[in-house]
């Protein structure tokens, strides 16, 4: 069965530190996209970075990138530089039935 | 460009009652999703269609819930009976066709069934 795992439920990081959400999934298919998606307190879900499975290179939106390691089934997203505005809830997530984590709340420490 | 419209924001029923959530997709995204999201879960797909077309329903539980898009446009989903279990936040997204790996999240209706 297709599965997404997040084993971090939380997580705090210095304001302007570096902090690194874990991801790991399962699935049969050969092509599929990876997504990052966060959800602040209260407010509407919105698309952090994504990834084509088939793409070797790593995907990177300013200061978020990713590490996808295909064959270990693994999709960590990175932070850089956090901001106050990085508090949210990350949910990791795969187009394969469209399956989402459980998500990690993240918390930026002044 | 507008957003992804749900209404009501919140609703409040008593177990065995009905309630039906509302969505305007963004003008023009011929996908539009259901999700259930339960405090403390990753959202679930209930349903996706494409323009007025069901693509998976698989994971809608279809005694009590029902999902329909008449005119490829907006979005309802009904719950009848509502169960307890059923309190959760309804998320609809929508996303283009030519690029349907991108979903754009409305704000939810929050439900909670006493």
């Amino acid at each position: 069965a297709q599965t997404v795992t997040q084993s971090q439920p939380e997580m705090s990081v210095q304001e302007a530190e570096t902090v690194t959400l874990s991801c790991t999934y399962d699935t049969s298919e050969s092509d599929y996209y990876l997504f990052w998606y966060k959800q602040p307190p209260s407010r509407q879900m919105i698309l952090v970075i994504r990834q084509e499975a088939y793409k070797q290179q790593n995907a990177t939106e300013n200061r978020f990138s990713v590490n996808f390691q295909k064959a270990a089934k693994s999709f960590s997203l990175k932070i850089s530089d956090s901001q106050l505005g990085d508090a949210a809830m990350y949910f990791c997530a795969c187009d394969d039935k469209i399956i989402f984590g459980k998500g990690t709340r993240l918390h930026i420490l002044p | 460009e507008a957003g992804v419209a749900q209404s009501p924001r919140y609703k409040i029923i008593e177990k065995r009652q009905s309630v039906a959530f509302w969505c305007n997709p963004i003008s023009g995204h011929a996908t539009l999703y259901w999700y259930q999201q339960i405090l403390g879960q990753g959202p679930k797909l209930l349903i996706q269609f494409q323009n007025n077309g069901v693509v998976d329903d698989s994971q809608l539980p279809k005694d009590r819930f029902s999902a329909e898009r008449l005119k490829g446009v907006d979005s309802t989903l009904k719950i009848q009976p509502a169960k307890l279990e059923d309190s959760a936040v309804y998320l609809c997204a929508s996303s283009p066709l030519r690029d349907k790996n991108i979903q754009y999240f409305g704000a939810g209706t929050r439900l909670s069934v006493l």
